[in-house]
């Protein structure tokens, strides 16, 4: 059971131009929403992150959206730049434990 | 300077041995954790640990043991390895229970030929 699912496997955009990637979820409980990126033969980096209590959340050239109702996120990243090529996970997490479950990522190519 | 650390990075062994990946990190996180990664690239959380005590196990072979000499080791020990068993596993650690935001290491690619 996949709870928190990313549909696009690969993403390419033109460096200095808008890169968009989407998450949905369907477990209503999940009140943190992450994203990481990941590059190859490395482990996952944090990048962003938004509470369920909030909508938006803006960190330089990321900029993560929630939007509840429809059980979908997106992660917004203007100007994109050649070293954001990498994949990127959606997670999400709820209770206590953070039981954090993933996407199975989204794979951005930036060209110049 | 790492932070979160495994060894080995790569393992390839035949079927029905047994091995271990050992986990370390020095930024005096409480919480650590195992994940895999599949063929599917699905990261699924198999384990967590708080404070050396077990708080997440997912529904996971008991071939797997998980062990926690201290806060800063989590080892993962694998008994009678299956070809399934075949995947980048990723140990990750936090500040404390219920901290969002998790620490990864640089994985352990497990080949079970």
């Amino acid at each position: 059971d996949q709870q928190v699912k990313q549909n696009s496997p690969s993403l390419s955009v033109q460096e200095g131009r808008i890169s968009i990637l989407n998450c949905d979820y369907t477990n209503s409980m999940f009140d943190y929403f992450l994203w990481y990126k990941k590059y190859p033969a490395e482990g996952p980096t944090f990048l962003i992150s938004i509470s369920s209590i909030k909508d938006k959340n803006e960190d330089g050239r990321f900029t993560v959206f929630l939007n509840k109702s429809a059980k979908h996120l997106s992660l917004h990243i203007v100007p994109s730049q050649p070293g954001d090529s990498a994949v990127y996970f959606c997670a999400a997490s709820s209770g206590y434990n953070n039981d954090m479950r993933f996407g199975a990522g989204t794979r951005l190519t930036v060209k110049p | 300077d790492t932070a979160v650390s495994q060894t080995p990075k790569y393992l390839v062994t035949q079927m029905g041995n047994d091995k271990s990946i050992k986990c370390e990190q020095n930024l005096g996180h409480d919480t650590m954790y195992w994940y895999k990664q599949d063929s599917k690239k699905f990261l699924k959380i198999m384990f967590s640990y708080n404070n050396k005590e077990l708080i997440i196990n997912e529904t996971v072979p008991n071939r797997f043991s998980p062990k926690s000499p201290d806060k800063a080791h989590l080892n993962l020990h694998i008994n009678s390895l299956e070809l399934g068993d075949s995947a980048v596993y990723f140990c990750a650690s936090s500040p404390r229970q219920g901290a969002n935001e998790q620490f990864f290491g640089p994985g352990t690619r497990l080949t079970v030929l």
